[in-house]
């Protein structure tokens, strides 16, 4: 069974940072490319950043692009995203999602989210 | 960037009815696109894949078609536990987007 076990949000000040992580398991991580989903209370899905299965090849929103990191260690099937310069508007549900092997970034697995709240 | 329409934005339906949600790219995108259905307090699941295949498990009640920039996802006799926001999502490019949302009540 796939599990993707989000952890590391919280209540952060503007310009401050935070690291989120990702804790998978159920399949082979390291063939697996990973992503970040975000949601703001309420409303709808914004795409945050995407990684390859061997960490390779990142992606980034333009809103986030500078600010964000993504990481992976596949030796602990654990997929990051460092967030520095927070803003207000990074305020959100931070979704894990995983991406099925050999296919287009779409996202078959979803965990249940970490919540990131910045405000001073 | 490849913004998706979709829509409606809300729809009230009854039990068995049929639902239809429609999913506009900005640009053609093949059959990259992709839906999803969140339930209240819950994580988003995939239900369709590059546009009309069905994920595993997912009740045969929900159809996806289309190709190129216009898409329909399709629920044949709506039942209460499809209460939920269904969102598209392309992943022809990056940045990868989604739609933004359809929110369907029951009756």
């Amino acid at each position: 069974e796939v599990q993707l076990l989000e952890s590391g949000g919280g209540l952060v000040q503007p310009g401050g940072s935070l690291r989120l992580s990702c804790a998978a398991s159920g399949f082979t991580f390291n063939t697996c490319a990973m992503s970040w989903v975000r949601q703001t209370p309420g409303k709808g899905l914004e795409w945050v950043s995407a990684i390859s299965g061997s960490g390779g090849t990142t992606y980034y929103a333009d809103s986030v692009k500078g600010r964000f990191t993504i990481s992976r260690d596949n030796s602990k099937n654990t997929l990051y995203l460092q967030m520095n310069i927070l803003r207000a508007e990074d305020t959100a549900l931070y979704y894990c999602a995983k991406v099925p092997n050999s296919s287009g970034y779409l996202f078959d697995y979803w965990g249940q989210g970490t919540l990131v709240t910045v405000s001073s | 960037e490849i913004v998706l329409t979709q829509s409606p934005d809300f729809q009230s339906v009854t039990p068995k009815e049929k639902v239809t949600i429609t999913c506009r790219a900005s640009q053609t995108i093949g059959s990259s696109l992709h839906w999803y259905q969140q339930k209240p307090d819950q994580s988003p699941k995939l239900l369709i894949k590059y546009g009309s295949q069905s994920f595993s498990g997912v009740p045969s009640r929900f159809s996806g078609s289309g190709f190129g920039t216009d898409f329909t996802l399709t629920i044949n006799s709506l039942e209460a536990e499809d209460a939920a926001s269904y969102y598209c999502h392309q992943s022809s490019s990056f940045p990868l987007t989604f739609g933004g949302g359809t929110k369907v009540e029951i009756k």
